[in-house]
């Protein structure tokens, strides 16, 4: 069982390019998450998905954009990519309401100069 | 808001020694509580959650954590460290409004240092 997997694993940007980050979980759950992190301030959600089709808003969405066209699909975008958005970066998953189990991807490290 | 406070960024243990990892939680209705663990260049796993069952929560690797609520904490114990302990460790807490998402708080986790 592959469980989550984080495409691309690292990445180094330009400030103001582009980019995608792809998560994919093959457990066959409802809810998906990003989260990033950073040292000293531990993780912090992004945005996140309750299902198909339909995205919500976390802690520190600015600056990023996600989509959840498939259930097992959930990617995060960069329009511009800035220094501050320099981090670790978490895809995450879990099946059902709160009290679930969340299950988490290996991370992907971002560098924008 | 809820929120979570880990007591020290950096714990340094001997090996055998107990391991004692300090998490406080803020929040207006006992929450639900975890402790994930996270090894170098690793996502997180998790160690154990507290979702209003038993007030004492065993989890692997002989790591347990005790849900008080007069004390508002959820300290993570092991009676006995290992080399293979060391790692960073993070307290979280969810929301359990019904209907809600499992949308995680997490502390600014602890670094558990292992020494011979």
């Amino acid at each position: 069982n592959a469980g989550v997997t984080q495409t691309p694993k690292f990445r180094v940007l330009k400030t103001g390019q582009s980019m995608t980050l792809l998560c994919a979980q093959d457990m066959n759950h409802e809810y998906m998450y990003w989260y990033r992190q950073d040292p000293g301030m531990g993780l912090r959600l992004i945005h996140y998905s309750v299902g198909e089709g339909t995205t919500a808003k976390g802690e520190v969405p600015d600056g990023y954009n996600v989509s959840r066209l498939k259930k097992q699909n959930f990617l995060l975008g960069l329009e511009s990519a800035a220094p501050s958005q320099t981090s670790v970066y978490f895809c995450a998953s879990s099946y059902g309401l709160n009290g679930n189990t969340i299950y988490f991807g290996e991370g992907s490290w971002l560098t924008v100069v | 808001a809820q929120s979570v406070t880990q007591l020290g960024s950096h714990v340094s243990v001997s090996e055998g020694a107990l391991v004692l990892l300090r998490c406080n939680y803020s929040s207006s209705v006992p929450p639900y509580l975890f402790w994930y663990v996270q090894y170098p260049n690793q996502g997180l796993q998790l160690l154990l959650k507290y979702t209003s069952a038993a007030t004492l929560v065993k989890g692997i690797n002989g790591f347990e954590a005790e849900f008080k609520k007069s004390e508002t904490s959820f300290h993570l114990t092991k009676p006995s460290a290992h080399m293979s302990d060391a790692a960073e460790y993070f307290c979280a807490v969810s929301d359990v409004r019904t209907g809600t998402a499992s949308k995680l708080t997490f502390g600014t986790g602890t670094r558990l240092q292992v020494t011979l």
